[in-house]
């Protein structure tokens, strides 16, 4: 149990669009889904707190315009790179908290964005 | 805030045992999880400790000490593939990671 998929695995897009990330938890219910931003050889950084029905809680130094979360049910949560530039090219990766038990938290495998 | 300190780099042979240290500072605390990421993946779960004491998974241990705010991640029997990138991470209201430990397992 306590899987969560996202979607696309990877994604290549030209300067100035915008790319939508999805995540699910597929079988648990999850209040609670976070979003981390990894770069080369570097550690998770926490971008935002997203939370089912209400607005998301960004960390400091990310932008909440370009880096629109969404957390419409119980199961999907979506970030939407806005007008992304090659520096936003980076592994986007979600998780999800399950509230059952241990308030453990299951990764995604990832998504591979490349900005032109 | 929360900080998390790991040794950035360790070195090991095969068959050998290594522990990789973590300390944390944290408002609020669930518990000390561990993740292993290869280079290109994703993090996967390893262990998760929310009680004090050693939890063991096959070659895998993790220790928990909350009163010094300290952990460890033991791994046994050293194996090529065990080369990847280590995280701590702790839980409380989200999960913060560790800068992370990069572990080569040398012939």
């Amino acid at each position: 149990g306590a899987v969560v998929s996202q979607h696309p695995s990877w994604v290549i897009c030209k300067s100035g669009t915008s790319v939508k990330i999805e995540c699910r938890s597929l079988d648990f219910q999850a209040t609670t889904m976070f979003w981390y931003r990894q770069f080369p050889k570097q550690s998770l950084m926490l971008m935002a707190t997203s939370n089912e029905g209400s607005k998301a809680t960004y960390e400091q130094g990310v932008e909440k315009d370009k880096f629109l979360i969404n957390h419409a049910s119980l199961t999907l949560s979506t970030l939407t790179v806005t007008s992304a530039h090659p520096e936003d090219s980076s592994f986007y990766i979600c998780s999800a908290r399950d509230n059952r038990g241990l308030n453990e938290q299951f990764f995604g495998p990832g998504t591979r964005l490349t900005v032109l | 805030g929360q900080s998390l300190e790991q040794p950035s780099e360790v070195t090991a042979v095969e068959g050998a045992i290594v522990q990789i240290n973590c300390t944390y500072q944290t408002s609020g605390f669930y518990g000390l999880s561990w993740y292993q990421q290869h280079d290109g993946g994703a993090p996967t779960f390893l262990s998760y400790n929310a009680l004090d004491g050693l939890e063991e998974t096959g070659r895998f241990s993790s220790f928990l000490s909350r009163s010094d705010s300290y952990g460890y991640l033991l791994l046994q029997e050293l194996q090529m593939k065990d080369s990847a990138s280590y995280f701590c991470a702790v839980s409380a209201n989200d999960m913060r990671f560790g800068a992370g430990t990069r572990l080569t397992v040398k012939p």
